[in-house]
């Protein structure tokens, strides 16, 4: 049964960086069949995809648009996890964050999700 | 403001039927598969459709989904009060100004009366 551990602080300083760590078992990072995201939820942005990294003989990184010059997603395959970093966070950023497994069929689809994370960005 | 149009609420009785609509573009639906997901409060969203109109192992036949040109829409039959969550459709938006990003609907309220 594959599950996603999500780990990190709920609570994160404006400017600072947010980091969040994904532990997968049951699969791995280094799959050759999926993609691991990281994905946000807050009332005022609705579900918002953030990236994704994966790996095709060779590691890939896609960021969404509205992020991509903060974030980065790294992964950790001596540990079989996945973390994202998202830089100058400001009150904007406070949201639930969600790794999840991205599958492709026909087009990719996310079916597992990590439990999720409350981080809120205050001083 | 989503790039994927849903209406924000839709009610049914128990045993009823309802559709749930997800109104897009040729830059998104239009050329892309859609999945639909299922958010019980509380709990992170559950993969419910894929590929348009595939389930997954272990999701009831009483969901369906379906594409037509820019809009997809998904259906639940034989409501059950454990059915009332929110949900919503995703899928990959490819733009010129933007590149290429996942989407996702703004998510629907299904209240079963």
């Amino acid at each position: 049964q594959v599950q996603l551990q999500q780990s990190g602080p709920g609570l994160v300083k404006p400017s600072q960086t947010l980091s969040l760590t994904c532990a997968i078992s049951g699969d791995s990072v280094s799959s050759n069949s999926a993609a691991w995201n990281w994905i946000r939820q807050s009332p005022s942005r609705g579900l918002e995809w953030l990236g994704r990294t994966y790996y095709r003989s060779k590691w890939y990184n896609d960021y969404a648009v509205s992020v991509k010059s903060r974030i980065t997603i790294n992964p950790d395959t001596s540990k079989n996890q996945f973390s994202l970093q998202l830089n100058s966070v400001t009150p904007e950023d406070t949201a639930v964050y969600y790794c999840a497994r991205a599958w492709r069929g026909f087009s990719w689809y996310f079916d597992l999700w990590g439990r999720g994370t409350l981080v809120t960005v205050s001083s | 403001q989503s790039v994927l149009t849903q209406p924000p609420s839709v009610s049914a009785a128990p045993g009823q039927k309802v559709t749930i609509s997800c109104s897009g573009s040729s830059s998104n639906i239009g050329n892309n598969y859609v999945s639909w997901y299922q958010q019980l409060p509380g709990t992170a969203p559950k993969l419910l459709i894929y590929d348009n109109n595939k389930r997954p192992s272990g999701i009831p036949d009483r969901f369906s989904g379906s594409k037509s040109g820019t809009s997809a829409t998904l259906g639940i039959t034989g409501l059950q009060t454990g059915d009332e969550a929110d949900y919503y459709c995703g899928t990959w938006d490819s733009s010129l100004s933007a590149g290429s990003n996942w989407v996702f609907g703004g998510g629907t309220k299904l209240t079963v009366l």
